[in-house]
């Protein structure tokens, strides 16, 4: 596609509910990465993948927290049992791949847990 | 990875004026860039520039890296109040494998 997409835009769901946050990348882009931004925060890495490496979950916050990717294109990160302070902004990234190039990111899924 | 730091934290300048933000970082780079973002929204990249590089342009930006003091900083001439925005500088390590965010400078453009 012409840039990275993210689905929902916006997401309300109700405290101990589980979510899936979908990210399409740039086709052809090997690294994908989630960060997520709390309100008039930086950015908080949550996770990465390079083709078919294992991927870095190193940044993710709990086990309730969880990402795959398919077929080295599509990601979906899920959350489960959703908390009050996983409210933010959940962004996705893509690069050709890790060696200092230009990163794309998505618009964003806004997520509010109430 | 490791993280830049921006200064100011916030910026308010009126339209015609020229904005500054800085960024210092800790460690050996491979290149550093800047993203823009909007509303809380997508980043979008500025601009790169790379360890051997001292000054680069792109339109009304210009990005200036001193690696010596492990600084660098973009400087928007002529603002608009379309450029409000926030402004992320993320330097990328010789052997790091992704981009890291520091807080960021809030620039405000007064029209």
């Amino acid at each position: 596609g012409a840039g990275v997409s993210q689905s929902p835009s916006n997401k309300v769901t109700e405290k101990g509910k589980d979510v899936e946050l979908r990210c399409d990348p740039i086709s052809g882009h090997t690294a994908l990465y989630w960060y997520r931004q709390s309100l008039g925060q930086g950015l908080e890495f949550l996770i990465y993948f390079q083709g078919n490496s294992a991927p870095d979950k190193s940044g993710l916050p709990s086990d309730r927290f969880s990402a795959e990717r398919t077929g080295g294109s599509v990601s979906t990160l899920t959350i489960q049992r959703t908390q009050q302070e996983d409210s933010a902004v959940y962004l996705c990234a893509s690069s050709l791949g890790t060696a200092g190039l230009t990163w794309y990111f998505g618009p964003g899924t806004r997520l509010t847990v109430t | 990875s490791q993280q830049g730091e921006e200064d100011p934290q916030a910026l308010s300048i009126q339209e015609g004026e020229n904005a500054t933000m800085n960024c210092s970082y800790k460690t050996s780079i491979n290149n550093l860039q800047w993203y823009r973002q909007n509303s809380g929204r997508g980043l979008v990249h500025l601009i790169l520039i790379r360890s051997n590089e001292r000054e680069k342009h792109s339109g009304r930006l210009r990005v200036t890296l001193d690696t010596s003091k492990k600084s660098s900083s973009l400087l928007i001439t002529a603002s608009r109040a379309a450029d409000t925005a926030s402004y992320f500088c993320a330097p990328w390590e010789n052997a790091g494998n992704m981009l890291t965010f520091g807080g960021g400078t809030r620039l405000m453009v007064k029209p």
